[in-house]
Order: C-alpha cells, then structure tokens, then sequence
C-alpha cells in the first residue's frame, strides 16, 4: 500500500531563511509525486510535481524538491523565506497504476510560519 | 484557467438535516472528488467519481452518499448530518493527467 509522511506538522523560520519541509513516501512502483499549498481558508494549488523527468523539480514561488529513489523521499525547499509562504503544504503520491483515476493520497501536512 | 467551484463556502446546519454540497468544474474532466479536511489528519477522501452515473468509496463514505447526473458536476449528500461531520470539505477534479485542481472549500458547522 502506499502511503506519504511529512515530517514535522509545524516548521518555524525566519524571514530569508532556508525552508525545508520534509516528505517521505511508500509505493511499490515509481510513483507520480506533488507538492501542494494552501493558505488559510483557501483550496489547494499546485506547488510543483514530478513524473520521471527531472529529478529536481521547480515550482511556482521560488520553490523546488528533488526526487530521491533510494532515500524515498522528495522534500521542499526553498531558499529564502517571504512571510507570504506562511501556509499548509501537502504531499500527496499517485500510483502509477491508478493514475488513470488521478487519485491522489496526502500527507498530514505541514504548516510554514515564518517569523519576521 | 482552470476553475472548480463549491456551491457554498460556509455552512451552518442542524443535526439531522439532509445537506448537499455542490462542486461543479469546467475542464470537462472525468475524475472527480470529494476530501474532507480536519487538522491534524490531512485530506482523507470521501468518495470519488470517474465517470458520469459512475462512483466509488474512498477512505471514509460512512455518513455521505454522491451523486453525478452530470460530467461537471459533483454533488455530496450527507443524509443525516452530525456533529462530527463538522468540517472543511474540499471538492477536486482531474482529467487523464495526474494533477487534481482544487475548489475553495466548503467549511460546514453542524450544531
């Protein structure tokens, strides 16, 4: 079964700072990963995904994540903080298997305060 | 651009009311689904739609039903609200890719 852990469900830095916001997942087969924010009372948008191009991958707001098979892992970074990043960030995996019904699974979350 | 919409963005409902929730998206996409958002727990879905008059379980449909008379729209019932069905509910939609767009959410407060 798959599944996908963020770990660390609050991350604080400082404005300008390093964000790192950590994703770990499980699939049987390369999967399809994503990088998804939300700000409050707001859906979801797409940060960035990866689908076996490019192991790194940039997204919109400055923000990256590289792909790491042998880590299993595929965190976020990006490297210097704006208050306006202050949000929720999911992961979410896709089976490759499944991928003709887009489903998605999600992490907890993570969310980003970013400190003046 | 893309667009999802929810029919309400806050709720105030009675315990066992009927209650139904609009998603409608116009990318003429054939997945559709229903998550519901709580802290601490992430999106968990509740149903999802892969076609129209087409349906499936998710995670946690104990308490919800759907219906999908139309490709861009996707209704969530809850038959009898309840109390611990107070939350946020977060419609998406997607085609053959992978990438789900998301509406802005549906924050329901059942007394």
């Amino acid at each position: 079964a798959q599944s996908v852990t963020q770990l660390g469900s609050h991350v604080s830095v400082s404005e300008g700072a390093l964000v790192l916001l950590r994703c770990n997942y499980s699939s049987s087969v390369p999967p399809y990963l994503f990088w998804y924010v939300q700000y409050p009372n707001q859906g979801l948008q797409l940060l960035l995904k990866y689908t076996s191009a490019a192991t790194l991958v940039k997204g919109i707001n400055g923000f990256e994540a590289e792909f790491k098979k042998s880590e299993t892992s595929f965190h976020l970074t990006k490297p210097s903080a704006h208050m306006s990043d202050a949000a929720e960030y999911f992961c979410a995996v896709s089976d490759r298997r499944s991928s003709n019904t887009g489903k998605l699974i999600f992490g907890q979350g993570t969310t980003l305060q970013v400190k003046p | 651009d893309v667009k999802v919409t929810q029919s309400s963005r806050y709720l105030v409902k009675r315990t066992g009311e009927k209650v139904f929730l609009e998603c409608v998206q116009d990318m003429d996409h054939e997945n559709m689904f229903w998550y519901r958002q709580d802290p601490g727990l992430g999106l968990r879905l509740i149903y999802f739609s892969y076609d129209v008059k087409m349906k499936e379980k998710g995670d946690i449909p104990e308490g919800y039903s759907v219906s999908r008379e139309k490709k861009e729209r996707f209704s969530l019932i809850l038959e009898s609200a309840s109390t611990n069905q107070t939350s946020m509910y977060l419609c998406a939609s997607t085609g053959r890719g992978e990438t789900q767009y998301f509406g802005p959410g549906t924050r329901l407060l059942v007394l």
